[in-house]
């Protein structure tokens, strides 16, 4: 089973201010790698697949880079609906499908 | 509109059964493989099953297999997970969503397995 680790478990960040997310993956995903979003009491929400692919209708201050086992996800412009908890996926080898602990993005 | 709506959670007692549904709209259900995902309370997502377009592959993650069963019925738009020797840790939030890379999920729906 790949593990999916995810850093910093929180991030404290201001409006406006870009937020650097990282996934890190047990042995290589190649580029199959998505990111999602989760508010609370909600489903999440797609943003990116294919590691640096944005969903339909994701704006363009989310970006997704990396491939093998190191991902990153980077939000250029902090919104305040952009507080949120965000996960990584991968599918490059399943079953299990898997994600990452999370990280938990809030307003400092 | 695509949409996905889960129902059937309910508060069962340890060793019990449920029947969980997700009814599908605004699209072609039949073309899509499903998934189960569920999520305990205050902790990240964890996949349990998938099922192909044709149900003719269905996978469960190890926590659940020999307890829980996934099935779809495309007549219907819709997606089945029969839960079987509930376990207080299959206390969650579960959603069904769409594709191996889930574009489009639930709100989702609780089960509480307590006494």
């Amino acid at each position: 089973e790949i593990v999916m680790t995810q850093s910093p478990a929180t991030l404290s960040v201001s409006p406006g201010e870009r937020a650097t997310l990282s996934c890190r993956a047990s042995q290589s995903v190649s580029n199959n790698l998505a990111w999602y979003q989760q508010k609370p009491g909600q489903g999440p929400r797609l943003l990116i697949y294919g590691a640096s692919t944005r969903a339909t209708g994701i704006p363009a201050r989310f970006s997704g880079s990396g491939s093998g086992t190191e991902f990153t996800l980077t939000i250029s412009s902090l919104q305040s609906e952009d507080f949120a908890v965000y996960y990584c996926q991968q599918y490059n080898n399943w079953p299990p499908l898997t994600f990452g602990g999370g990280t938990k993005v809030e307003i400092k | 509109e695509v949409q996905l709506v889960e129902s059937g959670g309910a508060l069962v007692q340890p060793g019990g059964s449920l029947r969980l549904s997700c009814a599908a709209s605004g699209y072609s259900f039949s073309n899509y493989n499903m998934n189960w995902v569920r999520q305990a309370p205050g902790k990240g997502l964890e996949w349990i099953s998938f099922v192909s377009s044709s149900s003719s592959t269905v996978y469960y993650a190890d926590s659940v297999k020999g307890r829980f069963t996934v099935s779809r019925d495309n007549a219907k738009n819709s997606l089945y997970l029969q839960m079987d020797s509930l376990r207080d840790d299959d206390t969650a939030v579960y959603y069904c969503a769409r594709a191996v890379t889930p574009d489009f999920w639930g709100q989702g729906t609780l089960v509480t397995v307590s006494s």
